[in-house]
Order: C-alpha cells, then sequence, then structure tokens
C-alpha cells in the first residue's frame, strides 16, 4: 500500500484563490518532499521539509510538517491556470534494508482562468 | 545545464519481449533511479543506482533489472513483458540519492500489447 495518502484526490478552484493539499504517512521519516506533475510528463520538485523543520517557503508555496500526526500540507497561494497539475507527496524512509522514497497517491489541481 | 533525458519517449512491445530504457542523468549526479507510473498502482519505486552499484530495490520482480554505467547514464531492461507492464517509466537523477531533490525526465511511455 501507499505510504503516502493525498487528500483531496481531487480540487477545482479559480485563478487567485488558495490550494490547499494534505498529505499523511504511516511511518517516521527523514524527510518529505512535494512534487508536480503536468499530465504526461517528468515531476517537478517543489520543496524539501526535513522532519526536524515544522514550516518552509518557497514562492507561492507553503509546507508544514506535523511529525507528531504524520502528516503535511502544501499550500498554493494566489493560484494561476499555470498551476493545473497533479501533486504528489513524497516520504523518505531510511535504514533497515532498504532507504525508499515513496509516493502519495496524488491531487489534480485544476485552475480556472 | 541539460536535463534528465530518456529515450526512448514511446514504446510499444509484445508479450514475451524484453526492453531496454534509457537514461541520462544531468551532469554531475551520480544517483539514478527508476519509477514506474501507472494508473491503478500510481508512482512505484524500483531501483536506485550511485556510482554504478545498486543502492537501493524496490519490490519488483527479478524480470526488472537495471544498470548504470562510469559515466553516470543508467539503462533499465524488462525481461519476458507482460500486459501489467505497460506503464510511465520515469528516471530521476540526484546529486546524493533519496535525501535529495529529484530531478526527473519525460519518461518513456511503454504500452504491452
Amino acid at each position: 500500500s501507499q505510504q503516502g495518502e493525498e487528500d483531496p484526490q481531487a480540487l477545482s478552484i479559480q485563478e487567485g484563490e488558495n490550494a490547499t493539499m494534505n498529505c499523511s504517512y504511516k511511518t517516521s521519516i527523514n524527510n518529505l518532499q512535494w512534487y508536480r506533475q503536468n499530465s504526461g510528463r517528468g515531476l517537478v520538485h517543489l520543496i524539501l521539509i526535513r522532519s526536524n523543520e515544522r514550516e518552509k517557503h518557497s514562492g507561492r508555496l507553503r509546507v508544514t510538517l506535523d511529525t507528531s500526526k504524520k502528516s503535511s500540507s502544501l499550500l498554493i497561494t494566489a493560484s494561476r491556470a499555470a498551476d493545473t497539475a497533479s501533486y504528489f507527496c513524497a516520504t523518505g524512509l531510511y535504514g533497515g534494508a532498504t532507504n525508499k522514497l515513496i509516493f502519495g497517491t496524488g491531487t489534480l489541481l485544476a485552475v480556472q482562468p | 545545464k541539460a536535463g534528465v533525458t530518456q529515450t526512448p519517449r514511446y514504446l510499444i512491445k509484445t508479450r514475451g519481449q524484453q526492453v531496454t530504457l534509457s537514461c541520462s542523468p544531468i551532469s554531475g549526479h551520480r544517483s539514478v533511479s527508476w519509477y514506474q507510473q501507472t494508473p491503478g498502482q500510481g508512482l512505484q519505486f524500483l531501483f536506485e543506482y550511485f556510482s554504478e552499484t545498486q543502492r537501493n530495490k524496490g519490490n519488483f520482480p527479478g524480470r526488472f533489472s537495471g544498470r548504470q554505467f562510469s559515466n553516470s547514464r543508467s539503462e533499465m531492461n524488462v525481461s519476458t513483458l507482460e500486459l501489467g507492464d505497460s506503464a510511465l517509466y520515469l528516471c530521476a537523477s540526484s546529486t546524493a540519492g533519496l535525501d535529495s531533490p529529484l530531478h526527473f525526465g519525460n519518461g518513456t511511455r511503454l504500452t504491452v500489447t
């Protein structure tokens, strides 16, 4: 099963509005990353937040991490039509036999002009 | 700086055949990882190579294999293709592996008939 589950699965908003996506995960992590994917193309890295960090900003993006609740959120402010894409969280698991980066199920964001 | 290049972009094979996919990482990146993306299973980690050695492996059968060359270029091979292997195969490179941002190629779309 997926380590990360995103919520909602799909989100439709108007240009200029804010979009919030949530990610929940199951086990302890070393870091959590957010990626964006435009239809049929590769993923683009947005933000990496480490387990000892609580909040991180990058331009119009704000990511929070709550390790006690095993959850993270991605906020996109003042959204644009170009933000239309799928957004994935990915959790880094280290230790044990295999280190892995496990992707969540994704949130499909549609920004209407 | 050139991005991650994956070839070919599209591939159609029949069941039982084998296929080799190629990935050229960003110059200077020593880690290359591979992912399979399908509508049903999402993004799943296949394996990661670092300095020509497989460092991490996901839960895929032995039909899926890979290698990395001294110039960091990587190839992935799938033998005895099954219909369920139809997917977008994504390659990603990074400087330090799974604890650093991944830079993805646009993928190879494999269709098995």
